[in-house]
């Protein structure tokens, strides 16, 4: 079955500095991406839609420039919270659409900025 | 838009007991519709889907839910609930293309022993 693959699956990073997590698909090729966040005791809240190739879609509400989405193949797609603060600890997570498997979830990445 | 609504915030049955968690959504078209688990800190774990045909689906640990679509409903269910069962669940809907996938807020659930 499909598998996605969220690296890394926890970070703790100083505020100020920049993170990237990582959403790899890794037996089929994902058309689109979205990245969630999810704050503690909360429901997920979707943050951005890629689709291989080109920019992303954001939320209202989720800032482009400091959410930095890149999709450049059909098995990778990226996020980096850049100038990262501490309300933006919280837990990442990707999800992978292809036509065949439907929505595949990553296992997720908590974000703690100190 | 899509949206999700779970009315319940959290529930508390006994081990043994039987469970429904409620679900209800708004979509334009032919939804796709989703229950995921998750316990403390970890990832989802999908426990079933429905995307057509026979509008009640098993699923994986025991849970199965009946799609209505004259209630916009796709609850689940469970005949007879396990400790292990405790944990937060979403439902959620999504849609034919690119469609992005909504959640609901979710209904975290406690097992009594």
């Amino acid at each position: 079955g499909a598998v996605v693959s969220q690296h890394p699956s926890w970070v703790i990073c100083k505020s100020g500095t920049s993170v990237k997590i990582e959403c790899r698909s890794l037996d089929f090729q994902a058309t689109t991406m979205f990245w969630y966040r999810q704050f503690p005791k909360q429901s997920l809240m979707l943050m951005a839609t890629s689709n291989e190739g080109s920019k992303a879609t954001y939320e209202q509400g989720v800032e482009k420039d400091k959410f930095l989405i890149n999709h450049a193949s059909l098995t990778l797609s990226t996020l980096t919270v850049t100038s990262a603060h501490p309300e933006d600890s919280s837990f990442y997570i990707c999800s992978a659409r292809s036509g065949n498997y439907g929505y595949t979830f990553g296992s997720g990445t908590r974000l703690t900025v100190v | 838009a899509q949206s999700v609504t779970q009315p319940d915030i959290h529930i508390t049955v006994s081990e043994g007991a039987s469970l429904e968690l409620r679900c209800n959504y708004s979509y334009g078209a032919t939804p796709y519709l989703f229950w995921y688990v998750q316990s403390p800190g970890q990832g989802l774990q999908l426990l079933l889907k429905y995307f057509s045909g026979d509008t009640l689906v098993q699923g994986i640990k025991g849970f199965e839910a009946e799609f209505k679509r004259s209630q916009s409903s796709f609850n689940l269910r469970k005949p007879s609930v396990h400790w292990s069962d405790a944990a937060e669940y979403f439902c959620a809907v999504g849609g034919l293309g690119n469609n992005d996938m909504r959640f609901g807020a979710g209904t975290r659930l406690t097992v009594k022993p």
